[in-house]
Order: C-alpha cells, then sequence, then structure tokens
C-alpha cells in the first residue's frame, strides 16, 4: 500500500512568490492536515480536509490556504512567499477525521526555501 | 493554553540505556496523547499513543507513562538501540478548539553504539 506521496520535495521560491504544494493521502483516506515544521516553532498545524470540506485551520495568516479534491488529493498554497515561510510541510493522511480517532500518516514533506 | 512542553531537548545515551522524554500540557481538553518518531528526511511516523483512561502503555521496548493529575506523561525506551536515534515528539489533541494534534518541540536521542 503506497504511503503519502508529497510534490515536490525540494523546491526554492523568492520572496513575492507564490507556492503550491500536493499531497496524495493513503488510498481510502478521506482526511488530509498539513504541518509546518521549523527548527524554531517545530511541528505546527495549518488546517485539516476531510470529505473537501475544511474541519479545522491552525493560526496561520490568509496568505496559507488549502483545498480538498473528490479523491481525497489535497493542495495547499502560499502567496507572497516571506523569508520565515521557509520550512518543511508535512502533510499527514488518516481514514477518518480528526488525530485523536485514529493514526495519523504523514508524507516526506515539501522542504520550501524562500531567497 | 495549547501548549505541550517537552523535556529534553536532546539526549544522548548508551546502547542499552533507557532514555526518558517528559511532556507536560496544561490543556485538560486533551484526551489523546501520542509520540511520533522523526528519522532524518522523513516524515513523523507514530510510535505509540495513549488516553487517560489508564496510566501506562507498553508497545515493544517502548512504554508510555501517563499522570492526569499531574498533567505529564512520559516516553521510556528500554535497551535503547542505535537504530532508535531520531528525533522524538510527543503530541496532543483533544475535542472542541483542540481537535488539532498539538506537537512538543522534539527531543533529539543519540544512541552510541
Amino acid at each position: 500500500k503506497a504511503g503519502v506521496t508529497q510534490t515536490p520535495r525540494y523546491l526554492i521560491k523568492t520572496r513575492g512568490q507564490q507556492v503550491t504544494l500536493s499531497c496524495s493521502p493513503i488510498s481510502g483516506h478521506r482526511s488530509v492536515s498539513w504541518y509546518q515544521q521549523t527548527p524554531g516553532q517545530g511541528l505546527q498545524f495549518l488546517f485539516e480536509y476531510f470529505s473537501e470540506t475544511q474541519r479545522n485551520k491552525g493560526n496561520f495568516p490568509g496568505r496559507f490556504s488549502g483545498r480538498q479534491f473528490s479523491n481525497s488529493r489535497s493542495e495547499m498554497n502560499v502567496s507572497t512567499l516571506e523569508l520565515g515561510d521557509s520550512a518543511l510541510y508535512l502533510c499527514a493522511s488518516s481514514f477518518i477525521a480528526g488525530p485523536n480517532t485514529g493514526e495519523l500518516f504523514f508524507g516526506e514533506g515539501s522542504r520550501l526555501t524562500v531567497l | 493554553q495549547q501548549q505541550v512542553k517537552q523535556s529534553p531537548q536532546s539526549l544522548i545515551v548508551q546502547k542499552g540505556g533507557i532514555p526518558i522524554i517528559n511532556c507536560a500540557y496544561e490543556n485538560t481538553a486533551f484526551d489523546y496523547f501520542p509520540w511520533y518518531q522523526q528519522f532524518p528526511g522523513k516524515g513523523p511516523a507514530l510510535l505509540i499513543a495513549i488516553r487517560p483512561d489508564v496510566s501506562e502503555k507498553k508497545e515493544g521496548r517502548f512504554t508510555i507513562s501517563f499522570n492526569k493529575s499531574a498533567k505529564q506523561f512520559s516516553l521510556h525506551i528500554m535497551d535503547s538501540q542505535p537504530g532508535d536515534s531520531a528525533t522524538y515528539f510527543c503530541a496532543a489533541s483533544g475535542s472542541g478548539s483542540a481537535r488539532q494534534l498539538t506537537f512538543g518541540s522534539g527531543t533529539q536521542l543519540t544512541v552510541l553504539p
């Protein structure tokens, strides 16, 4: 069974640009969550989608957005990139919504560098 | 109130030692406490999880101890091996506004051969 797939794995952008990251969850999983990982702030929750609906959102500015498609694949977008957006963006999938209802399976992440 | 405080930041033990990582929380709405293990270049992977109705849970060499009254929980790794060298994150989640996973800051564990 294939794991969570995130693309691209690495990317470099400049300030002011925008970026779109993609996540394909494990087959059959309907919930997708996104996390930002940085050395200073650790792992921080961005948002969770279940059946194409945003179920929960973390404390990030509106430049961070996401969506989920009918096949459960998800994308997140960051507009007007800032240097501080450099991070590893992790996607996690689960069978049902809510992390305390079951295991979250993480992908290997997309490492974004903003110059 | 959403924070999960984790210590120590780093830990070095000899093979066979028993590293202990501690976490504390304040939000009483938390009712699920997982531990994740992350190797360099990989995403976190669930190691073991506990709910507050039990005080201890063991899975292989990994044990979670949970103290509900103190709002603390810890991870013990028995007979640690060099392959256990990784970063360990505690986390917590609950209902309502606490339903997303809140992670601790992580502990970088090194097990020397």
